[in-house]
């Protein structure tokens, strides 16, 4: 079946946008996570919903980041006021509810320039 | 919160021969442990993962031991093939928490 979506694959923004990114989980999957990957690193947690609410926004590195998920399924990561530091790959992964395994999209490279 | 370290960070190996990264964990509550194949690219692909109410887990050319007197857990794949080229990743959590703390990667190159 099809796995984990997120739109768009690139994104180029100036310095002090505003971005949205969208991930679409796997149809049946209520949890569905945010992650952002640095060049060289491994993924960093960043939030989790399960449903409609985040169950866990602790990895959020600061009030610019801000993400939804209004009807349970498709979720949009905002970050506000982008900044350079903001370059990086943003990961979505979704799961179902009782299940550890969580299985990831192909990611959003965002580049501030 | 959980810290996980990765080694080596990058592996070198000829085809045929046998390839093993290690990892360890410093949160004694993490209780499931992935591992992650990322190609150029992509996203993380999940390959194997074990829980901690088993020590070993195998599915086909790899496997996984998990030592939680330790606190560590390796992940060994036989028989490389130059498709195994790719970067590594181990991970864990706890299943309270779900959210995945990641090692730094190990990147993998198996020579024709």
């Amino acid at each position: 079946g099809a796995g984990v979506s997120q739109t768009p694959s690139n994104k180029v923004t100036e310095k002090g946008k505003y971005v949205e990114l969208r991930c679409d989980p796997i149809s049946g999957h209520t949890a569905l996570y945010w992650y952002r990957q640095s060049l060289g690193q491994g993924p960093e947690f960043l939030i989790y919903f399960q449903g409609t609410g985040a169950a866990d926004d602790s990895g959020l590195p600061n009030d610019r980041f801000f993400a939804v998920r209004p009807e349970g399924s498709v979720s949009t990561l905002k970050i506000q006021r982008t900044e350079r530091g903001d370059s990086a790959v943003y990961l979505c992964a979704s799961s179902l509810k009782v299940r550890d395994e969580q299985y990831f999209g192909p990611g959003t490279r965002l580049t501030v320039t | 919160g959980e810290n996980v370290e990765q080694h080596p960070s990058t592996l070198s190996v000829q085809e045929g021969d046998s390839a093993v990264i290690k990892c360890t964990y410093s949160d004694s509550a993490s209780n499931y442990f992935p591992w992650y194949k990322q190609e150029l690219g992509k996203g993380p692909q999940l390959i194997i993962d074990i829980r901690s109410n088993v020590g070993e887990k195998k599915d086909q050319r790899i496997a996984v031991t998990l030592n939680k007197t330790a606190k560590h857990f390796s992940l060994h794949i036989t028989e490389t093939q130059p498709e195994d080229s790719a970067v590594y990743f181990c991970a864990a959590c706890y299943t309270g928490r779900r959210a995945l703390t990641f090692g730094s990667g190990t990147r993998l190159q198996v020579q024709p």
